[in-house]
């Protein structure tokens, strides 16, 4: 099956830019998203991205899609303590019936 | 926009009883509804699709007597737990979409422990 793959862990200093990145497999992926869970909650949808974009940006959120290396990053400016959370990578196709595969998760951590 | 209500958040009970879980769309009308199973630490696992009006597609391993779905609304969908067991117990997470290009649109979950 298609396969969706995130670093498990990443610390950053309150203030500083955090980049969370995301691979995957599938070369028919049409929409890609980032989603935020906090501890003990649902998803939050942050942002997506159609795959013939290169880039979105919406706030402190930029989204970066590079689909010839099937590479999708996150930048989050001026992080926060209250960006501390796990943060998952999904794709979906037209062909995969829309549902979403979702990476394995980004454990973010900021420090003061 | 787009909110997606989920309830209860969090369920205690005894080996044996039946456990129903609802999942409402309070300000879009959901075409498709999700179910997920998140295990500590893990990433979601997408359970099943239900489309409303249809049964329900269930995921390779998923049994579909244990997990009973219904989506008779356009706004609502549940899960039941039949004859829930300690192994049963985990995060259920529901999401709904209203069209297919849509994206879909997360609950806060339900805690289920079976004691």
């Amino acid at each position: 099956g298609e396969d969706v793959e995130q670093s498990l862990f990443l610390s950053v200093r309150e203030g500083d830019s955090s980049v969370i990145n995301c691979t995957y497999t599938d070369s028919s992926s049409t929409y890609l998203y980032w989603y935020k869970q906090e501890p003990g909650a649902g998803l939050q949808l942050l942002t997506y991205i159609f795959s013939n974009m290169d880039m979105k940006q919406d706030q402190r959120l930029t989204v970066l899609l590079n689909k010839k290396d099937k590479h999708l990053s996150l930048r989050i400016a001026d992080t926060q303590t209250g960006d501390s959370a796990i943060y998952f990578c999904a794709e979906s196709s037209t062909g995969g019936g829309n549902k979403l595969t979702f990476g394995t998760g980004t454990q973010l951590k900021v420090e003061l | 926009g787009a909110v997606v209500s989920q309830h209860p958040s969090w369920v205690i009970c005894k080996s044996g009883t039946s456990v129903k879980i609802e999942c409402r769309s309070l300000d879009f009308q959901a075409t498709t509804m999700f179910w997920y199973r998140q295990f500590p630490k893990q990433s979601l696992m997408l359970m099943a699709t239900s489309n409303e009006g249809s049964k329900a597609t269930y995921e390779q391993g998923v049994e579909k007597d244990k997990f009973l779905i219904n989506h008779a609304s356009l706004t609502l969908s549940t899960l039941t737990v039949t004859s829930a067991h300690p192994e049963d117990s985990s995060f259920y997470i529901c999401s709904a979409r209203g069209t297919d290009n849509q994206p879909q649109h997360f609950g806060d979950g339900t805690r289920l422990s079976i004691l």
